[in-house]
């Protein structure tokens, strides 16, 4: 059973480039989540999202980020027009919705983005 | 926001030396999860916790959600040196609330 899966492993960009994160949930989960770590923090909430809805996005900067995750394929964490500032590790999880209420998050590997 | 603190923020302990660790929040939490994390790596869920003063095992890994839903404690029994890593305590809301972290190093 394959787990969460994000690409690429590490991605350079100069400032003012794009950036584009993928992350594929574990086979059968629905519900995708995706989070930034400051080296030496704790990991941050950026955004939840369902198959083409955004849940809840209250955690993403209000300029230059989005996300999506289509109906197929896997989603997509976009930076525009990257800063020093957007350097972080970005990690996607996922979850199953069940009956119970217990939805735990599984995590990918994450992506190093460096922006130099 | 809601603020997860987890103490002690690092622990230097001798191979198989028992561990415990907590995390407090200024919110409750219906749902505790804790997480270990290796240089890397994206963080490994360990114990989940869904009932105030529940305790689960995994292994040499004990949980405890707190009464009050606004703490948490791990312990690890007797541990081996591929224990080492940060430890993250989350609570949970739909999204995950993450603790500092704890750092567990162990010395030869």
């Amino acid at each position: 059973n394959a787990g969460v899966m994000q690409n690429p492993r590490h991605l350079v960009r100069r400032r003012g480039q794009e950036a584009r994160l993928r992350c594929s949930p574990v086979k059968g989960h629905s519900h995708v989540y995706w989070y930034r770590q400051l080296p030496e923090e704790g990991l941050k909430f950026m955004v939840y999202l369902q198959k083409e809805n955004i849940i809840d996005e209250s955690g993403m900067p209000k300029e230059r980020f989005s996300a999506e995750f289509p109906k197929e394929g896997p989603s997509i964490l976009r930076i525009q027009q990257v800063v020093r500032g957007d350097s972080a590790a970005y990690f996607c999880a996922s979850s199953p919705r069940q009956r119970t209420g217990r939805y735990e998050q599984y995590f990918g590997p994450g992506t190093r983005l460096t922006v130099t | 926001g809601q603020q997860l603190n987890q103490s002690p923020q690092s622990m230097f302990i001798q191979e198989g030396e028992d561990v415990s660790m907590n995390c407090t929040s200024s919110s409750i939490f219906n749902t505790w999860l804790w997480y270990k994390q290796e240089p890397g790596e994206g963080p490994v869920l360990l114990i989940a916790l869904y009932k105030a003063g529940e305790l689960t095992s995994n292994g040499r890994l004990t949980a405890q959600f707190g009464i009050t839903r606004k703490d948490s404690f791990l312990n690890i029994s007797a541990s081996i040196p591929s224990d080492v890593g940060i430890y993250f305590c989350a609570g949970q809301d739909e999204k995950l609330t993450f603790g500092t972290g704890t750092r567990l190093t162990i010395i030869p």
